[in-house]
């Protein structure tokens, strides 16, 4: 089994911040890496995939990065709407999620 | 814009048969373009894929789910379900249906609200 570990596991940010999220596969996956988004009580949301492709109606102060075993999922410009949780996952093959990161507000 | 939707019994019993339905509205559930996708989410597992199915009633299972799980469609009714059998607590759990898409990269683009699965005698 492919195990996808991010870091950190939370973070506290400023509304305004550049946030970098983390996420590790444990063996090389290309490409096939998806980022989402999940807020309180809510399903989660799907922001990137294919590693870098912005889903359709995502802001642009989402993007996405890496290949191979290491990718970051940045956040440009904070907004108080982006307080939650993201999670990684991989589609190489059994789909897998991290353990997610939350983002918090300082 | 499609909308999926659980439901089901909240509450089951060890041993005993979880089985949730996803209605999904707004789409076909019979395009090939899609797979209808159960997920879960507990506080000590995190998202857990569970499995999904095509519309032709093509399954892949979590292989660690796989001698429990059956998913189901009925395209006359535009909804697939989900059956989990001889449940204990650790399948507690809120249970996601979601959409599938893209064959090489494949991700979920669309969720219902979830529903808890409370396993208790």
């Amino acid at each position: 089994d492919i195990q996808m570990t991010q870091s950190p596991s939370s973070l506290s940010a400023s509304v305004g911040d550049r946030v970098t999220i983390t996420c590790r596969a444990s063996q090389r996956i290309s490409s096939y890496l998806n980022w989402y988004q999940q807020s309180p009580g809510k399903a989660p949301k799907l922001l990137i995939y294919a590693a870098s492709t912005l889903q359709s109606g995502v802001p642009s102060r989402f993007s996405g990065s890496g290949s191979g075993t290491e990718f970051t999922l940045t956040i440009t410009s904070l907004q108080p709407e982006d307080f939650a949780t993201y999670f990684c996952q991989q589609s190489y093959n059994t789909l897998a999620f991290g353990g997610g990161t939350k983002v918090e507000i300082k | 814009q499609v909308q999926l939707q659980e439901s089901g019994p909240g509450l089951v019993k060890p041993s005993q048969t979880l089985a949730l339905t996803c209605t999904v509205s707004g789409g076909s559930i019979s395009s090939g373009d899609y797979y209808w996708s159960w997920i879960r989410q507990s506080p000590g597992k995190g998202l857990e894929w569970i499995g999904h199915i095509y519309y032709t009633g093509t399954t892949y299972y979590n292989p660690s789910l796989e001698s429990r799980v059956t998913i189901s469609v009925d395209t006359s009714k535009n909804h697939f379900s989900l059956r989990l059998t001889s449940v204990t607590a650790s399948d507690t759990a809120v249970y996601y249906c979601a959409r599938g898409m893209g064959s090489g990269y494949r991700r979920l683009d669309s969720w219902g609200q979830g529903t808890l699965g409370t396993v208790s005698s």
